[in-house]
């Protein structure tokens, strides 16, 4: 069966400071990998996905993410962060040419960024 | 979201009272799907679609039941309506697997209060 686990569920950086949300998972088939971002009362938007092209990622508002098979391994990191990256973060996974294209997701992580 | 509906968007039900949550779709994408986000929990997908009339269990859908009829609308119906069904409801559509790896667009979500 497929999971992913989402290292920390709250994570707070200053504004300006590396910002790392870690992410494993499991799965015994190639995995498409996602980051999704879910601000307040809202639903969740696609930040970026591994479909097995490039190991590095990248998606929108300076996010980028790198696929590590050795280490089961999607974290989500940004060079600088800025007080709208404030957010709950998701991370999720599919298997690579499943049937129904479901996805499974982590329980979150919730980035404050302080000023 | 664009091209997604749910609604209604906020609801107020008894214990035991049937309810009915919609999702619907202009995009014509052939995969929908149900979750509900409860905090530490993440999402956990309820019920599926893979097509009109093709629907199929997630990983919680004891006390709830799908439908749909046409492409572009997918209900959720909770039988008799318990506390513990309190939670923010959110459907998602995804394209053809066979393109693989596109992820899901949500819907704004639904919150559902079961008093």
């Amino acid at each position: 069966a497929q999971s992913v686990t989402q290292l920390g569920s709250h994570v707070s950086v200053s504004e300006g400071a590396l910002v790392l949300l870690r992410c494993n998972y499991s799965s015994s088939v190639p995995p498409y990998l996602f980051w999704y971002v879910q601000y307040p009362n809202q639903g969740l938007q696609l930040l970026l996905k591994y479909t097995s092209a490039a190991t590095l990622v990248k998606g929108i508002n300076g996010f980028e993410a790198e696929f590590k098979k050795s280490e089961t391994s999607f974290h989500l990191t940004k060079p600088s962060a800025h007080m709208s990256d404030a957010a709950e973060y998701f991370c999720a996974v599919s298997p690579y040419g499943g049937a129904t294209n479901k996805l499974i997701f982590g329980t979150g992580t919730l980035l404050a960024v302080q000023p | 979201d664009a091209g997604i509906t749910q609604s209604p968007r906020h609801k107020v039900t008894e214990t035991g009272t049937p309810v009915t949550l919609r999702c619907h779709q202009t995009e014509n994408h052939r995969y929908m799907y149900w979750y509900r986000q409860d905090p530490g929990h993440g999402l956990r997908l309820i019920h599926y679609s893979y097509g009109v009339k093709d629907t199929d269990k997630g990983e919680v859908s004891d006390g709830y039941s799908v439908s749909r009829s046409k492409t572009e609308d997918f209900l959720l119906t909770l039988e008799s309506a318990t506390s513990s069904q309190t939670s923010v409801y959110f459907c998602a559509i995804s394209e053809s697997v066979i393109q693989g790896g596109y992820g899901y667009t949500f819907g704004s979500g639904t919150r559902l209060t079961v008093v």
